[in-house]
């Protein structure tokens, strides 16, 4: 299996610019996570899909950003409009429930600049 | 509420040195324990596991005892090598059926030959 896959892996945009990150959930599994990682506030959960229906979005920042998961194997991650302080690496995870397991698997993250 | 309190980082070692990496929690119930590892440039990946009181997870030489009783999940290893240098993420998972993780705050290893 590949994994799961995000694009683009680096991103580097001017304040007030869309901004749009993708992921690619493992084949089977049914949970995806979106996270950001700072140096000031670590690994924080923005939002999470079971079935690609949005469970717990308490971590979405504000308004700016959104998410969506249009079918099992495609999410995106929107910001709009960028700020500099949402400069961060952006990690997409999945999991499979039925194994009992929960272990979450991550992508190699987009680590997002913005100027 | 939930969390995952780790020890503040860095942590510098000679190779060949032991390693503990603390962690405590607050949780309701009997939640599951999980030792994550990020090394540089990638994605946090699975360790080590436990999901019962008093199970010890192991993996690559690293161990973790889920001690209900001190609510700790300290990661030990007895020899590290400079290939272990990475962050380190304790997280937890509560028993309720909800499959988000709660992650600690991380702790960076670096073993110097």
């Amino acid at each position: 299996d590949a994994g799961v896959i995000q694009s683009p892996r680096h991103e580097v945009t001017e304040m007030g610019q869309e901004v749009t990150l993708r992921c690619k959930p493992i084949s089977g599994h049914d949970y995806l996570f979106w996270y950001r990682q700072t140096m000031m506030r670590g690994l924080e959960l923005l939002i999470y899909f079971n079935n690609n229906v949005p469970i717990d979005d308490s971590g979405m920042p504000e308004d700016r950003f959104s998410a969506k998961m249009p079918n099992a194997s495609f999410s995106t991650l929107k910001i709009q409009p960028s700020e500099p302080r949402d400069s961060a690496v952006y990690f997409c995870a999945s999991s499979f429930m039925g194994t009992g397991s929960y272990e979450q698997y991550f992508g190699p993250g987009t680590r997002l600049t913005v100027t | 509420g939930n969390s995952v309190t780790q020890m503040e980082g860095p942590v510098t070692l000679s190779e060949e040195a032991f390693l503990t990496i603390n962690c405590t929690y607050t949780a309701t119930g009997y939640p599951s324990l999980f030792w994550y590892v990020q090394y540089p440039g990638e994605g946090l990946q699975l360790l080590l596991k436990a999901t019962k009181a008093d199970d010890k997870g192991s993996n690559k030489g690293f161990e973790a005892t889920y001690r209900k009783e001190t609510t700790s999940f300290h990661l030990e290893k007895g020899s590290v090598q400079v290939s272990d240098s990475a962050v380190y993420f304790c997280a937890l998972r509560l028993q309720t059926g909800a499959n988000n993780l709660f992650f600690g705050t991380g702790t960076r290893l670096t073993v110097i030959p």
